[in-house]
Parts: C-alpha cells; sequence; structure tokens
C-alpha cells in the first residue's frame, strides 16, 4: 500500500526567504508526481507535474524535483510571498486505476511581511 | 479554471440523512474520480468512473455510490450518513485511457453532517 508523507507538516517564514517542502513515498512503481496548492476549504490547483521519466519540472519561482530511487520528492518555492500563504500537498499516481492519487497530509505555508 | 464545477458548495444534512453531490466534468473527460478530505488531511481515494462504469475503489463503504452520465456529469450518493462523513469532495475528471494522466479538481462540496 502507498503511502505519501510530507514534511515539515507546517512552516512559517518571513517574506522573501527560499524554501523546501518535502515529500516521500514509500512504493517508487508511480507513474507520475504531482504537487497542488490549496487555499483554506477550497479545492485543489495544479502547481507541477513531473512525470516518472523526468527528475524536474518548472514554473515561475516553482520547481519540483524527483528522486524515484529514493521515494523523493522536493517542491522549491524562491523568494517566497505572502501570497504563497497555501496548504501544499503531493500526490502519486500509482496502480491500475487511472484516476487514483494518494495524498501527502499537506504543509501549511505561512509566509509573513 | 479547471472546467470542472461542483455543485452545492456547502450543504448540512443531519445523521441518517442521504446526500447527492453533483459533479460536471471537461467536455471530453470520460474519467471522473471522487475524493473525500477531512478536516486537516490530504484527500482519500473513493472511487472513479470510466466511460459510465466504476473503475476503481478506495477504502470507502458501499454506501458510497456514484453515477456518471452520457453528458459529462456525475454524482456521488452517500446513504445513512455519519458525522465522520463531514468533509470536503472533491471530483476530478481526466481525459481517460492513460495511466498517470493529470487530473483536473473542481472546487469542491464542503458537507456538514448534524
Amino acid at each position: 500500500k502507498q503511502e505519501v508523507t510530507q514534511i515539515p507538516a507546517a512552516l512559517s517564514v518571513p517574506e522573501g526567504e527560499n524554501l523546501v517542502l518535502n515529500c516521500s513515498f514509500t512504493d517508487s512503481a508511480i507513474y507520475n508526481l504531482q504537487w497542488f496548492r490549496q487555499d483554506p476549504g477550497k479545492g485543489l490547483t495544479s502547481l507541477l507535474l513531473i512525470q516518472s521519466s523526468q527528475r524536474e519540472q518548472t514554473s515561475g519561482r516553482l520547481n519540483a524535483s524527483l528522486d524515484k530511487s529514493s521515494g523523493r520528492s522536493t517542491l522549491y518555492i524562491a523568494a517566497s510571498q505572502p501570497g504563497d500563504s497555501a496548504t501544499y500537498l503531493c500526490a502519486d499516481a500509482g496502480g491500475t486505476s487511472y484516476g487514483k492519487l494518494t495524498f501527502g497530509q499537506g504543509t501549511i505555508l505561512t509566509v509573513h511581511p | 479554471e479547471t472546467g470542472v464545477t461542483q455543485s452545492p458548495t456547502h450543504l448540512i444534512k443531519t445523521r441518517g440523512q442521504q446526500v447527492t453531490l453533483r459533479c460536471s466534468s471537461q467536455s471530453g473527460h470520460n474519467t471522473v474520480s471522487w475524493y473525500q478530505q477531512a478536516l486537516g488531511q490530504g484527500p482519500q481515494f473513493i472511487f472513479q468512473y470510466y466511460r459510465e462504469e466504476e473503475n476503481g475503489r478506495g477504502n470507502f463503504p458501499p454506501r458510497f455510490s456514484g453515477l456518471q452520465f452520457p453528458n459529462y456529469s456525475s454524482e456521488l450518493n452517500v446513504n445513512a450518513l455519519e458525522l465522520d462523513d463531514s468533509a470536503l469532495y472533491l471530483c476530478a475528471s481526466s481525459p481517460g485511457g492513460s495511466l498517470g494522466e493529470k487530473l483536473f479538481f473542481g472546487s469542491g462540496t464542503q458537507l456538514s453532517v448534524l
């Protein structure tokens, strides 16, 4: 059974800092690894999707990496802003169900001015 | 905007009642998946439908059931509601047919069971 863990559970940083969010998974037989952002009480916004054959993806100030052999992914956020405050979730797609993602419990990020 | 809409946005029910949540997928998306997200937790996979047939189920009891219609709409039905069913329910659509394809999520329905 796939398990996804995110560390830290919560993070508070001053504006302008670079930060790293960590995600680990127990089964390396994944099709992709996806990072989402979730604002309180809202749905999920897809940030980056890394296919299993890729090592990293970049979008603006965000960079996500994937190391299947070690079962880890990281989300790097450069020059953080208060608007980045949200919960960040990682999820892997694996198994035989097309629409099944296994999510971590999330990292709550607070960026204060 | 993901092109996936859910209704209603909020719902309050009492224990033992039945509830129907609705989702409208992107046109052309043949797969819809439903997730339950309890407060402070990551979403949990409930089940997935492909071309109107259930095609994968998570660890949820049979009182959670679904329907998918040819017009890219779908429903999640929950019978005999329990207090622990209080959660944000998310649907996600995808084109279907490719393992690991990207999912597009709706904004969710917040269900409160009293």
